[in-house]
């Protein structure tokens, strides 16, 4: 079953524009990972913020969590083409901390 | 580190055959999962290690798919006898648990398997 859900399904930017997605999950979790994937390739890890942080920053992102509302935020600011890719958000539950949950991804394009 | 290695990077085979999906982790990560990843479905969590012993298999659709991890190097995804709707990409990733707290995973390329 899916425990995260990201929004919007496909965004498409001008390239140095910023790009925010969005993952809503349904249960307490013990953290949340974002991570990335280009066409034809295995995820990549970017960030991991855990349940007691409200926002993490690492480059040119900034991971933001609201465990009330039950979701998360992924910016990336200044995005460049390399960004082109679906990015993920995957949560891990207190009882099954190992157990990662995928949500169905965003599809970012960068136009040049 | 050459990262997790997958092989066959591609899988052709007919409806019927078995197929053996091969994975080698990061050295020294304790965590081994496989993933499968079609368009309608996502991303689904088949079955993990945690020191080669398997702990979760929950996710392994039916007794047609079975995983093994003889040693903390390899581990093997098999699906006997293959369906048309086993096409998938399969993802194997490893991880250490450094602490508490999740440690990252760390993903292969994957292998496209496609049944005819």
């Amino acid at each position: 079953s899916q425990q995260g859900e990201e929004d919007p399904q496909a965004l498409s930017i001008q390239e140095g524009e910023n790009a925010t997605m969005n993952c809503s999950y349904k249960t307490s979790i013990n953290n949340l990972q974002w991570y990335r994937q280009n066409s034809g390739r295995g995820l990549v890890h970017l960030i991991l913020i855990r349940s007691n942080e409200r926002e993490k920053h690492s480059g040119r992102l900034r991971v933001t969590l609201d465990t009330s509302k039950k979701s998360s935020s992924l910016l990336i600011t200044a995005s460049r083409a390399a960004d082109t890719a679906s990015y993920f958000c995957a949560t891990a539950t207190i009882q099954g901390a190992q157990k990662l949950v995928f949500g169905q991804g965003t599809r970012l394009t960068i136009n040049p | 580190d050459a990262g997790v290695i997958q092989s066959p990077r591609h899988e052709v085979t007919e409806m019927g055959q078995e197929v053996t999906l091969r994975c080698k982790p990061i050295s020294g990560h304790d965590y081994l999962f496989w993933y499968r990843q079609t368009m309608m479905r996502g991303l689904e969590l088949l079955i993990y290690f945690n020191n080669n012993v398997p702990i979760d298999d929950s996710g392994m659709p039916e007794d047609r798919f079975s995983a093994k991890m003889p040693n903390a190097s390899f581990s093997t995804l098999k699906i006997q006898p293959s369906e048309p709707r086993d096409s998938a990409v399969y993802f194997c990733a490893s991880s250490f648990k450094a602490s508490s707290y999740n440690s990252p995973l760390h993903f292969g390329n994957g292998t496209r398997l496609t049944v005819t």
